[in-house]
């Protein structure tokens, strides 16, 4: 079946520190890739998204590649912000599965000031 | 503006009770969805509808159950079979019925058995 492993948290930054949030999967056919944020006391809201290896998703200054290579979605950030401080979800979608998504267990982030 | 809207946010019940989680979208979309979130878990799907009158269980579905008489609505039934029930629950839904991927979530509602 599918299946997401995303690193385990927590992590705690500084402010500006690079991000880097590991996730491999494993996955028949080709699914395609999401990240997932999760502010406090919030759903979850789509962050970005790639449907086939090499694409790069990226949004609000995150990025993500898909590499079929080494099953990874590996989420990145240049200089993290106090605000982006949050859960991040890493999923994975396969075709023709009306279940939708597979979820990572989550890997929550602290950024400090 | 369109979106998912879950009631109620907190919610507390003694044990033996059912309660009912509402959800109701204005998005237009297809299907709707249920998971249920742990401290430190990713999230579990509990069921899923793709059509109106139509549901499926998804990974944890024993102690619940759902209905959806209307596009519009998907409610969760908590009931006492569920032996570990407190948890974040989470509604979700999406464009159609296939596998884009993206959901739409609502903000959740937390249920505490006293």
């Amino acid at each position: 079946g599918n299946s997401v492993t995303q690193m385990e948290g927590p992590v705690t930054l500084s402010e500006e520190a690079f991000l880097t949030i590991n996730c491999t999967y494993t996955a028949t056919g080709y699914p395609s890739l999401f990240w997932y944020v999760q502010y406090p006391g919030e759903g979850l809201q789509l962050l970005l998204k790639a449907t086939k290896a090499d694409d790069k998703g990226s949004n609000k200054g995150f990025e993500a590649t898909y590499r079929k290579e080494t099953t990874s979605f590996h989420l990145e950030k240049g200089s993290v912000q106090v605000s982006d401080s949050a859960v991040y979800f890493c999923a994975l979608s396969s075709s023709g599965s009306a279940r939708q998504l597979t979820f990572g267990s989550g890997t929550q982030l602290t950024v400090l000031p | 503006d369109g979106g998912i809207t879950q009631s109620p946010k907190y919610l507390f019940r003694k044990e033996g009770q059912n309660v009912t989680l509402s959800c109701e979208q204005n998005l237009n979309h297809d299907a709707m969805y249920w998971y249920r979130q742990d401290p430190g878990q990713g999230l579990r799907l509990i069921y899923y509808s793709q059509i109106v009158n139509d549901f499926q269980k998804g990974d944890i579905a024993e102690g619940y159950s759902v209905s959806r008489e209307k596009k519009e609505s998907f409610p969760l039934t908590v009931t006492s079979a569920q032996k570990n029930p407190t948890a974040f629950y989470l509604c979700a839904s999406s464009i159609d019925r296939g596998n884009t991927g993206e959901l739409f979530f609502g903000e959740g509602s937390r249920l505490t058995v006293l």
